[in-house]
């Protein structure tokens, strides 16, 4: 079984430069979470989807990070521009939600983002 | 509202010795509880859940842990450390819905 997949695994980009990360979810899984996680603050949900729709992006720290699911089987972050403070590990984690389901999140190996 | 608190950001453990990591929630409805480890450069894996039934609910590598209502608590313990259980340890509630709460970590040294 494939897990979460994500890419790049690690990042180094310039201030100002924009940036895109992705992640694949499990298949069948209906629902996929964009986490951060700093030495600072820990681990933080950023954004989360049910059926491709956000439902709560109140983690999102500001207008210049968006996140999309075009379907199913694909997720984008985006940081445009992006800054030195947001230097950190990026997770994609997903579930199944629904019926007997007890919505257990598995997560990708993370994005090792570095803006300098 | 649903929240995670997990006593001690570091652990030190002689090898062999027992592990106890420390977590105590909050939670408005009867809560899914997780225990997760994160190995250096790694994601999180499941090491193991309470949903419902047996409090005593055993996990992968030899972890166990218990739901005790009484205390809002799920302490995870392994009765004999291993040098391959130094890792980060996040304990998280569900309120049943899709909302994961993850506690602040703890980091586990294992010491020779």
């Amino acid at each position: 079984d494939a897990g979460v997949i994500q890419s790049p695994r690690h990042e180094v980009t310039e201030m100002g430069q924009e940036v895109t990360l992705r992640c694949k979810p499990i298949s069948g899984h209906n629902s996929l979470f964009w986490y951060r996680q700093t030495m600072m603050r820990g681990l933080e949900l950023l954004i989360y989807f049910n059926n491709n729709v956000p439902i709560d992006d109140s983690g999102m720290p500001e207008d210049r990070f968006s996140a999309k699911m075009p379907n199913a089987s694909f997720s984008t972050l985006k940081i445009q521009p992006s800054e030195p403070r947001d230097s950190a590990v990026y997770f994609c984690a997903s579930n199944r939600r629904g019926t007997g389901a007890y919505n257990e999140q598995f997560f990708g190996p993370g994005t090792r983002l570095t803006v300098l | 509202a649903q929240s995670v608190t997990q006593l001690g950001s570091h652990v030190s453990v002689s090898e062999g010795a027992l592990v106890l990591l420390r977590c105590n929630y909050s939670s408005s409805v009867p809560p899914y509880l997780f225990w997760y480890v994160q190995y250096p450069n790694q994601g999180l894996q499941l090491l193991l859940k309470y949903t419902t039934g047996a409090t005593l609910v055993k996990g992968i590598n030899g972890f166990e842990a218990e739901f005790k209502k009484s205390e809002t608590s799920f302490h995870l313990t392994k009765p004999s450390a291993h040098m391959s259980d130094a890792a980060e340890y996040f304990c998280a509630v569900s309120d049943r819905g899709n909302q994961f709460y993850f506690g602040t970590g703890t980091s586990l040294t294992v010491i020779p």
